[in-house]
């Protein structure tokens, strides 16, 4: 079964809103990935929050981690017709050599 | 940052025959390589990890002769695909892990390899 659920499942928005997507966890992370994965093709890494940081940012992301609820929340903000595609977040559990599992997905659409 | 290339990007086979995909990580040496299945609109599926010069770690459910996958050098993993079916179907990603100029715990994937089965 999957480690992370994410919600929503899809998410569809205007240019220039802001996009939130939650990831919740079931196990100890060491540390919690997301990813951007366009139609058909390979991931491309967002952005990486260790299990002893709350809140990390990078250019129009901000990601949070609250390793009491197991969760994690990606905001995008002022979004863009680019920005559309599926975001995965990854969790790298303890004690798993690294191993990431990942997120069932949003699929965020932008719309003009 | 760190590339990792897959080839073929689409194959198309024949049921009952085999196929084998290549990952390569192209400007840093691969330690680690994973890979994964994906189902359309699904999330990545572990099928394997691999590590240079041993034998891979399957997940459970990945059948491991049916799977074989090769981890010769520090630079290219394989993935063959035996007798393969039209179930087999699917997007696989390989990921590469190994001493970058980045963090050490981030993966780097290769844009999949778009597998059909007729």
């Amino acid at each position: 079964s999957q480690q992370g659920e994410e919600d929503p499942q899809a998410l569809s928005i205007q240019e220039g809103e802001n996009a939130t997507m939650n990831c919740s966890y079931k196990t100890s992370i060491n540390n919690l990935q997301w990813y951007r994965q366009n139609s058909g093709r390979g991931l491309v890494h967002l952005i990486l929050i260790r299990s002893n940081e709350r809140e990390k940012h990078s250019g129009r992301l901000r990601v949070t981690l609250d390793t009491s609820k197991k969760s994690s929340s990606l905001l995008i903000t002022a979004s863009r017709a680019a920005d559309t595609a599926s975001y995965f977040c990854a969790t790298d559990l303890t004690g798993t050599a690294s191993k990431l599992t990942f997120g069932t997905g949003t699929r965020l659409q932008v719309t003009l | 940052g760190a590339v990792v290339s897959q080839h073929p990007s689409r194959v198309i086979c024949k049921s009952g025959t085999s196929v084998k995909i290549e990952c390569r990580s192209l400007d840093f040496q691969a330690t680690t390589m994973f890979w994964y299945r994906q189902f359309p609109k699904k999330s990545l599926m572990l099928m394997a990890t691999s590590n240079e010069g041993s034998k891979a770690t399957y997940e459970q459910g990945v059948e491991k002769d049916k799977f074989l996958i090769n981890h010769a050098s520090l630079t290219l993993s394989t993935l063959t695909v035996t007798s393969a079916h039209p179930e087999d179907s699917s997007f696989y990603i390989c990921s590469a892990r190994g001493l970058t100029s980045g963090s050490v715990y981030e993966q780097y994937f290769g844009p999949g390899t778009r597998l059909t089965v007729t």
